[in-house]
């Protein structure tokens, strides 16, 4: 079946510093690639859809200038949290459609922010 | 974008049978229904799908009646290790992308 990898799994940082996420499709090429927020015992909150060759959308409330989508390839998007702050500690998750009308998700990345 | 609306938490014992039921009062005519489960610090995964009627594969069944309203994931059987969150998502990915908007999803507690 289809794979999404996302790296890495986890990652601990100092706040003001800037962290990239890499979310790729193993085995299958995704013109459109989503990435959500999750907070603890939360649902998962869609911040914006990355597409391949061009800029993302980014949903409301979400400032595109500190969550910085690059999707340079058909396999490859990127979230960049620039200048992170303890508040952007969460989990972040990226996903991507592939075959079957189906959603495929990576493992997701915990980011904590000191 | 079809707002679905499911319980919040659910508990079940070990052996027993669980219906979790999503409503999704306007979904579109080339909607389709797809559920995804869930555990702590992981992505979600896929469990089953479907467009109307009754689907069946190797986890669970999931139920969905003419009118497409609603829908119904049936697990059989369920061990301690199906306690997960599920979240039930509508939309249409066939028309180049599927924007997901995910619900609240159902926690549901296996007990021994």
């Amino acid at each position: 079946g289809a794979v999404v990898s996302q790296h890495p799994s986890w990652v601990i940082c100092k706040s003001g510093t800037s962290v990239k996420i890499e979310c790729r499709s193993l085995d299958f090429q995704a013109t459109t690639m989503f990435w959500y927020r999750q907070f603890p015992k939360q649902s998962l909150m869609l911040m914006a859809t990355s597409n391949e060759g061009s800029k993302a959308t980014y949903e409301q409330g979400v400032e595109k200038d500190k969550f910085l989508i690059n999707h340079a390839s058909l396999t490859l998007s990127t979230l960049t949290v620039t200048s992170a702050h303890p508040e952007d500690s969460s989990f972040y998750i990226c996903s991507a459609p592939g075959a079957g009308e189906k959603l495929f998700f990576g493992s997701g990345t915990q980011l904590s922010v000191l | 974008l079809a707002k679905t609306t499911q319980p919040i938490s659910m508990d079940s014992y070990e052996g027993q049978e669980v219906n979790i039921t999503c409503s999704h009062n306007n979904i579109a005519t080339n909607d389709y229904i797809t559920w995804y489960q869930q555990f702590p610090s992981q992505g979600p995964r896929f469990i089953i799908q479907g467009y109307k009627t009754k689907v069946t594969n190797e986890v669970a069944s999931l139920f969905i009646p003419a009118d497409r309203k609603s829908s119904t994931l049936s697990l059989p059987r369920v061990s301690l290790s199906d306690t997960a969150v599920y979240y039930c998502l509508v939309g249409d990915i066939g028309t180049g992308g599927f924007k997901t908007i995910f619900g609240a999803g159902t926690r549901l507690f296996v007990k021994a």
